[in-house]
């Protein structure tokens, strides 16, 4: 079956890291990605890791992704107010074609001062 | 380029009243999809089209909820009567086929009926 689970909330000090969790269930999964939602607007891609890797980082950000136990992290170093969001993991499916992602329910990151 | 345009941002109507909600998509991109996202739900698929046609709108939760693409550059989510339990953020999203599955969202259009 095709579904994505977060922990609903997840609450840091400034200054802190974040780990952000994700289990998905399809090990045919493609892509995986991780969506940042501010407060009001949409949702916009902050990063991606493709299914033959086991880690990328960009600047403050890291993506682990665990194949054997379908599990996925987002770890944000040096955690800032401006990270308060909710983030979203999706996974592209491999025998769907292109579309659609299948999204988990996202976690409330709250950071506080 | 704009990125994926919808309208109205925001919206409060009365309960048994037509609700239109429009999007315009990234142009060029091949894929538009229809979400609903609420707290107790999350982000929902409600449909997605490609090439202005309907691929799967399992996610429509009734009949009282339409959509429409008439072409390429302009799609339509209709709630008609709405209700109460629809009040919702209702995005629209499109994507384009060789790009990886990034899908690229509006900023969401607020509805409340009361």
């Amino acid at each position: 079956g095709e579904d994505v689970e977060q922990s609903l909330f997840l609450s840091v000090r400034e200054g802190d890291s974040s780990v952000i969790n994700c289990t998905y269930t399809d090990s045919s999964s493609t892509y995986l990605y991780w969506y940042k939602q501010e407060p009001g607007a949409g949702l916009q891609l902050l990063t991606y890791i493709f299914s033959n890797m086991d880690m990328k980082q960009d600047q403050r950000l890291t993506v682990l992704l665990n194949k054997k136990d379908k599990h996925l992290s987002l770890r944000i170093a040096d955690t800032q107010t401006g990270d308060s969001a909710i983030y979203f993991c999706a996974e592209a499916l491999k025998n769907s074609g292109n579309t659609p992602l299948v999204f988990g329910k996202g976690t409330r990151l709250s950071v506080i001062a | 380029d704009a990125g994926v345009i919808q309208s109205p941002r925001h919206e409060v109507t009365e309960m048994g009243q037509e609700v239109t909600l429009r999007c315009k998509p990234i142009s060029g991109h091949d894929y538009l999809f229809w979400y609903r996202q609420t707290m107790m739900r999350g982000l929902e698929l409600l449909i997605y089209f490609n090439n202005n046609v309907p691929i799967d709108d399992s996610g429509m939760p009734e009949d009282r909820f339409s959509a429409k693409m008439p072409n390429a550059s302009f799609s339509t989510l209709k709630i008609q009567p709405s209700e109460p339990r629809d009040s919702a953020v209702y995005f629209c999203a499109s994507s384009f086929l060789v790009s990886g599955n990034t899908i690229y969202f509006g900023e969401g259009s607020w509805l409340t009926v009361v």
